[in-house]
């Protein structure tokens, strides 16, 4: 299996514009979340999904960041539009169980904002 | 707060020693996971022990678990240089909690070689 796949690894931009990351789960798992890493607040849960619909978005800084799971295979998160605080590393993770089991976490996407 | 606290926040060994990590955690459990984060990775499961067991074994990995204390061990022997990288622990709550799995800040370990 392939792993959680992220997209871009690395992104560059500036304040204002906007910025959307991809993830891709692995197969058959029906759990997918995304979380934000920083040196200030750690991993923070932003989102979660199951089976494709959106459960709990509560960690979601602000209306700015809307995610969205259009099918099972495919996840975005989006910043529109984007400030310097929202530099971040963005993990996407899927997993079997709905809540409290293991996750498989992808390589992550790092994005600065000048 | 959920939220686990790692301690000691940065370990630095020689490779052979052993490496211990503490979790501490505020509230009741279901489970409590360790997880590994190499320098610019994501971060990868270890073990998971469930709050009805008390210790947990994988390879060189040995984790205990103490419900009463709220806390949580995580042992690493005979340590490699392979093995320098942050350590989180994460504590999944009750439904009172959402029952979402929520992490600590973590240990960074060095081994030196």
């Amino acid at each position: 299996d392939a792993g959680v796949i992220q997209s871009p690894r690395h992104e560059v931009t500036e304040m204002g514009q906007e910025v959307t990351l991809r993830c891709k789960p692995i197969s058959g798992h029906n759990s997918l979340f995304w979380y934000r890493q920083t040196m200030m607040r750690g991993l923070e849960l932003l989102i979660y999904f199951n089976n494709n619909v959106p459960i709990d978005d509560s960690g979601m800084p602000e209306d700015r960041f809307s995610a969205k799971m259009p099918n099972a295979s495919f996840s975005t998160l989006k910043i529109q539009p984007s400030e310097p605080r929202d530099s971040a590393v963005y993990f996407c993770a899927s997993s079997l169980a709905q809540l409290g089991g293991e996750l498989f976490f992808g390589e992550g996407s790092r994005l600065t904002v000048l | 707060s959920q939220q686990g606290e790692e301690d000691p926040q940065a370990l630095s060994i020689q490779e052979g020693e052993n490496a211990t990590m503490n979790c501490s955690y505020k509230t009741s459990i279901n489970n409590l996971q360790w997880y590994r984060q190499n320098s610019g990775r994501g971060l990868v499961h270890l073990i998971l022990i469930r709050s009805n067991e008390r210790e947990k074994h994988s390879g060189r990995l040995r984790v205990t678990l103490d419900t009463s204390k709220k806390s949580s061990s995580l042992l690493i022997t005979a340590s490699r240089a392979a093995d320098t990288a942050s350590y989180f622990c994460a504590t999944v709550g009750g439904t009172e909690y959402g029952n979402k799995l929520v992490f600590g800040a973590g240990t960074i370990l060095r081994v030196k070689s």
